[in-house]
């Protein structure tokens, strides 16, 4: 299994530029999210799908749209980038909710991220 | 909302023992998680405590008190390898919230 695979691994982009970050899950999980990293700010929730057709703001949703038009895909775009996104981008998946963990459920399983410049 | 606070930095030698520490505050709150990350790599998951008390694996521990909104992992016969950054995390209605993270330094 691939896991989660999120491309492309790098990318610099001018202001006002727009692009898609792809994510992409083999593990038929539901749950899928996205997160930016930042030094010394951890990482903090951007948006979140609960299942395909189904999104929501995370804590930080502001310049950044989603859609899940299937249970595998999760992308991100970006409409017009500022050097304010200029960040580590973690996609991540798991079975349901991962904020209560069972054994009909699992943690949250992340991408090898996307290293976003704006310039 | 929720907020988590952790330490940022700790320092210690090879075989050592070290606590870190996670206090939180959120509504509705199910458990407290850890994850790992090394420099450079993605976050991986390390614990997680639904209920008080200790659960341990292999040589790293993760603690939770509930009324002190609360939690510790802790890492023993430290390794080289164990050089990282450590997250808690706790979450309601789907968003998972983590702490800035906690660099552990390793030093022979």
């Amino acid at each position: 299994n691939a896991g989660v695979t999120q491309t492309p691994k790098f990318q610099v982009l001018k202001t006002g530029q727009s692009m898609t970050l792809q994510c992409a899950q083999d593990m038929n999980h539901e749950y899928m999210s996205w997160y930016r990293q930042d030094p010394g700010m951890g990482l903090r929730l951007i948006h979140y799908s609960v299942g395909a057709g189904i999104t929501d703001q995370g804590e930080v949703p502001n310049g950044y749209n989603v859609s899940r038009s299937t249970t595998e895909d999760f992308p991100l775009r970006l409409l017009s980038a500022a050097p304010s996104q200029t960040s580590v981008y973690f996609c991540a998946s798991s079975y349901s909710y991962p904020g209560r963990l069972s054994s009909y459920n699992s943690p949250l399983h992340f991408g090898n991220g996307t290293r976003l410049t704006v310039t | 909302g929720q907020s988590l606070e952790q330490p940022s930095e700790v320092t210690a030698v090879e075989g050592a023992i070290v606590q870190i520490n996670c206090t939180y505050q959120t509504s509705g709150f199910y458990g407290l998680s850890w994850y790992q990350q090394h420099d450079g790599g993605a976050p991986t998951f390390l614990s997680y405590n639904g209920l008080d008390g200790l659960e341990e694996t292999g040589r790293f521990s993760s603690f939770l008190s509930r009324s002190d909104s609360y939690g510790y992992l802790l890492l023993q016969e430290l390794q080289m390898k164990d050089s990282a950054s450590y997250f808690c995390a706790v979450g309601n209605d789907y968003k998972l919230s983590f702490g800035a993270g906690t660099t552990v330094t390793v030093r022979a």
